[in-house]
């Protein structure tokens, strides 16, 4: 079945440093991106997201970036807010599952 | 706004009790999940459904039932807990085109003791 492996479990960056973080997944038939954002006691919360047919999206600080041949997935994050601190998770879509990967503790310290 | 509420933030359950979830959305989505979340293993599917009585397996169904009598809800049940379900339980929702966004609940911490 569908996997997707993200790594690094953990990131600490200092404030206005960039973070990458990135994914994999195994099911070539996999075809939307999703990436959430999960605050302390919130919940998971859609900031970006990218379809088989681009192969970079960006919005403001954010942006992703996608290689269908490797299936690798990344997320980058410019010029770190202590904001940004949160639980990162990518995901892969076949047929609308949702297949999540184990989530990016990210740390941006001022 | 799309609103996916759950029923209960927190829960504290017996081993062996039948538990229900329940969660209701107001998008008249067509597709609904159930997610576990544990630290170091993301979010996991249980099990989903694209259609009122239509049901499908996830990743780690064992344990678990689901319900959707209504199009806006969507029950997860447990038949008999036990301890190592204790975990933050997620259900999700999106419209039924392909590549859509998914709407959290704000997520279930049931313990299991």
């Amino acid at each position: 079945g569908e996997n997707v492996e993200q790594h690094p479990s953990t990131l600490s960056v200092q404030e206005g440093d960039s973070a990458v973080i990135k994914c994999t997944y195994s099911d070539s038939a996999s075809n939307y991106f999703p990436w959430y954002k999960q605050e302390l006691g919130k919940r998971p919360q859609l900031i970006i997201d990218i379809r088989s047919n681009v192969g970079e999206k960006k919005d403001q600080r954010i942006a992703v970036t996608l290689n269908k041949t490797a299936k690798h997935f990344s997320l980058h994050i410019t010029e770190t807010q202590p904001e940004d601190s949160a639980v990162y998770f990518c995901a892969a879509s076949i047929a609308d599952k949702l297949i999540f990967g184990t989530g990016t503790r990210l740390q941006v310290f001022p | 706004d799309v609103k996916v509420t759950q029923s209960s933030r927190y829960l504290v359950k017996r081993t062996g009790e039948k538990v229900f979830l329940e969660c209701v959305q107001d998008m008249d989505h067509e597709n609904m999940f159930w997610y576990r979340q544990d630290p170091g293993l993301g979010l996991r599917l249980i099990y989903f459904s694209y259609d009122v009585k239509m049901k499908e397996k996830g990743d780690i169904p064992e344990g678990y039932s689901v319900s959707r009598e209504k199009k806006e809800r969507f029950s997860l049940i447990l038949e008999s807990a036990s301890t190592n379900q204790t975990s933050m339980y997620l259900c999700a929702s999106s419209p039924g085109s392909l590549n859509t966004e998914a709407f959290f609940g704000q997520g279930t911490r049931l313990t299991v003791v």
